[in-house]
């Protein structure tokens, strides 16, 4: 049931554009995305609730394709900020909060 | 802010002793996890619960326990540390409906020898 993300790991140079899918085999309820920066803990970064909705933050947004059952994230322009490893988190129930995530997007930004 | 904190950020332990990690967080939130991250493998949930006294089974509870007597504070035992759970862990709480986030301590580094 854990949903798979591509690619495990991305290098950009900045100002580049990436996209980061997560691919579930289980219907969703909603998909949430999460940042992890190394020696930190993983930050809140949006949910998509099923529907199909794109949201936005900063030049950071997602999309939720309900039907296919996969989330992107477009991380737009990209900054050095940006770099960390990206968790997407899926659940089935909404059950509050219960996720299962994925293995996680290796993302580095350079100057 | 919600603050999630976890009270050791490294530990080292043997095989076989009794471990607790604990977790307490400010926020009064009904809705507590304990999380295993390994490189490769992301998140996998251990165990949960959505009240206190209330504990439910995640994907990989084997040889682990949980107990949550107040409704800030989550503690996940291991009752025979085995080198195979040296890992990350993270405790996490957040709000009892379905499109909350989930707030993350900082995570404890044990390891087991």
């Amino acid at each position: 049931q854990q949903p798979v993300q591509s690619p495990q790991a991305v290098i950009l140079r900045e100002g580049e554009d990436a996209v980061i899918n997560c691919s579930s085999s289980k219907a969703l309820y909603s998909v949430h995305w999460y940042r992890q920066k190394h020696g930190e803990a993983p930050v809140f970064l949006m949910i998509l609730l099923k529907g199909g909705e794109q949201k936005g933050h900063d030049k950071i947004s997602a999309s939720f394709n309900e039907k296919k059952q996969q989330s992107s994230l477009y991380l737009t322009a990209s900054q050095l900020s940006y770099s960390g490893t990206y968790f997407c988190g899926t659940d089935f129930y909404n059950q509050g909060g219960k996720l299962i995530f994925g293995q996680g997007t290796e993302l580095s930004v350079k100057p | 802010d919600v603050k999630v904190t976890q009270s050791s950020r490294y530990l080292v332990k043997r095989t076989g002793e009794k471990v607790f990690l604990e977790c307490v967080q400010d926020m009064d939130h009904e809705n507590m996890f304990w999380y295993r991250q390994d490189p490769g493998l992301g998140l996998r949930l251990i165990y949960f619960s959505y009240d206190v006294k209330m504990k439910e089974k995640g994907d990989i509870p084997e040889g682990y326990s949980v107990s949550r007597e107040k409704k800030e504070r989550f503690s996940l035992i291991l009752e025979s540390a085995s080198t195979n759970q040296t890992s990350m862990y993270l405790c996490a709480s957040s709000l009892p409906t379905g499109n909350s986030p989930l707030h993350f301590g900082n995570g404890t580094r044990l390891t087991v020898t």
